[in-house]
């Protein structure tokens, strides 16, 4: 089955600064990557997500990059700001296979 | 549009009793998948309904089961409960045939002592 790996676990920037989440996965056959926020205490929400036909999507402060070749793709958060203090997850999804394989977490700490 | 339910949100059960958890999905969404979601593992995927018909399942032993009913809404069932088995339960709806966009409930917090 598919294999999702996160890096870093942890992260702490400056306020201001940007953070960059990275996932790599194993099957090629993964077309759809979401990225999910989990605030402590509170359910994931979805942030942002790119399909495998897309390079790169952005919505205000983050964005997100697909490399197929390399099978990896990143969280990009510009502007940091304290409220983006969070864990991140990011998951791979063969879409028709009806299951998301999710990373391990990246806990991105923002310091004002 | 209401978002996911989940009830109860917490549980404190016995090593050895069995629970059942259960999740509403959002109007007209199709599809409900439950995660385990534990501190050093991440969110594991237990499995997926679509139209009263599981699809799919993760990793996880036959105590784990779980059901859909006409209505979309989905229960979750854990027998013989182990110390292990302590964890955040979430369930997520989809409304879609082939899953793109998940919504996750507040999850139920389940405590075996």
């Amino acid at each position: 089955g598919e294999n999702v790996e996160q890096h870093p676990s942890t992260l702490s920037v400056q306020e201001g600064d940007s953070a960059v989440i990275k996932c790599t996965y194993s099957d090629s056959a993964s077309n759809y990557f979401p990225w999910y926020k989990q605030e402590l205490g509170k359910r994931p929400q979805l942030i942002i997500d790119i399909r495998s036909n897309v390079g790169e999507k952005k919505d205000q402060r983050i964005a997100v990059t697909l490399n197929k070749t390399a099978k990896h793709f990143s969280l990009h958060i510009t502007e940091t700001q304290p409220e983006d203090s969070a864990v991140y997850f990011c998951a791979a999804s063969i879409t028709t296979g009806n299951q998301f394989y999710f990373g391990t977490g990246t806990s991105l700490t923002v310091i004002p | 549009k209401a978002g996911v339910t989940q009830t109860p949100r917490y549980l404190i059960k016995t090593r050895g009793q069995q629970v059942t958890l259960s999740c509403s999905p959002i109007s007209g969404h199709r599809s409900v998948s439950w995660y385990q979601q534990t501190p050093g593992q991440g969110l594991q995927f237990l499995f997926e309904y679509f139209s009263e018909t599981q699809r799919n399942k993760g990793n996880f032993p036959g105590r784990f089961s779980g059901r859909q009913f006409s209505n979309s809404r989905s229960e979750m069932n854990v027998s013989t409960l182990e110390l292990g088995d302590s964890a955040l339960y979430l369930c997520a709806s989809s409304s879609r045939g082939a899953i793109y966009e998940q919504y996750f409930g507040p999850g139920t917090r389940l405590t075996v002592t």
